[in-house]
């Protein structure tokens, strides 16, 4: 059974720093398309992060540069390493996965919800 | 980046009606596009993807079409535990999302 489990999430200030992670189960994350995805409360769905089988990664303009996604094949586990946090981070932050390049997110995690507040 | 624009933002329909929910792109993309389903305090649940292939267990009152830069997500016959938020998201490039419609059932 496909299984993501987010963890890492928590209250931190303006300017701090934090690292999600997500472990899979089920399947290998570096076969697929690794990606986080986060919604502000009360709001719509942003993507965030992707990481492809082959390595590569893009970001959302709103997090380039003070985000990193990454991932550890032993641990079956992908990463999203969070600087320069402000306000607007707030969100609950997904995990998800998609088999293909067409980014079609067919397996989610239960989510981690980061509160950026001083 | 490709916007999503969705409409209605929210709507109110009763069970058994059929509903439909549009999708438009800024610019074309083809076939490359999803629909998903979010309850309030879950996850989202991937329900269409490539404009119209049902997911696996997804019922089929559930349809998707469209091509190029205008989509539609159709619920044939609407039920109870369809009270939901739907967005679609393009998958051309990056990810993108439409800000999502809110179906009510009266």
């Amino acid at each position: 059974e496909v299984q993501l489990v987010e963890s890492g999430g928590g209250l931190i200030p303006p300017g701090g720093s934090l690292r999600l992670s997500c472990a899979a189960s089920g399947f290998t994350v570096s076969s697929n398309y690794m990606s986080w995805v986060r919604q502000a409360p009360g709001k719509g769905l942003e993507w965030v992060s992707i990481i492809y089988s082959d390595g590569r990664t893009f970001y959302a303009d709103s997090v380039k540069g003070r985000f990193t996604i990454s991932r550890d094949n032993s641990k079956n586990t992908v990463y999203l390493q969070m600087n320069s946090l402000r306000a607007e981070d707030t969100a609950v932050y997904y995990c998800a996965r998609a088999i293909t390049v067409t980014t079609n997110f067919d397996s989610w995690g239960q989510g981690t919800l980061v509160t950026v507040s001083s | 980046d490709i916007q999503m624009t969705q409409s209605p933002s929210s709507l109110s329909a009763s069970v058994g009606d059929r509903v439909t929910i549009t999708c438009r792109a800024s610019q074309s993309i083809l076939s490359y596009l999803n629909w998903y389903q979010q309850i309030p305090g879950k996850a989202p649940k991937l329900l269409i993807s490539g404009a119209s292939t049902l997911q696996s267990g997804v019922p089929s009152r559930f349809s998707g079409s469209g091509s190029g830069s205008d989509f539609t997500l159709t619920i044939s016959s609407l039920q109870p535990e369809d009270s939901a938020t739907y967005y679609c998201q393009q998958c051309y490039n990056n990810p993108t999302f439409g800000q999502g419609t809110r179906l009510e059932i009266k």
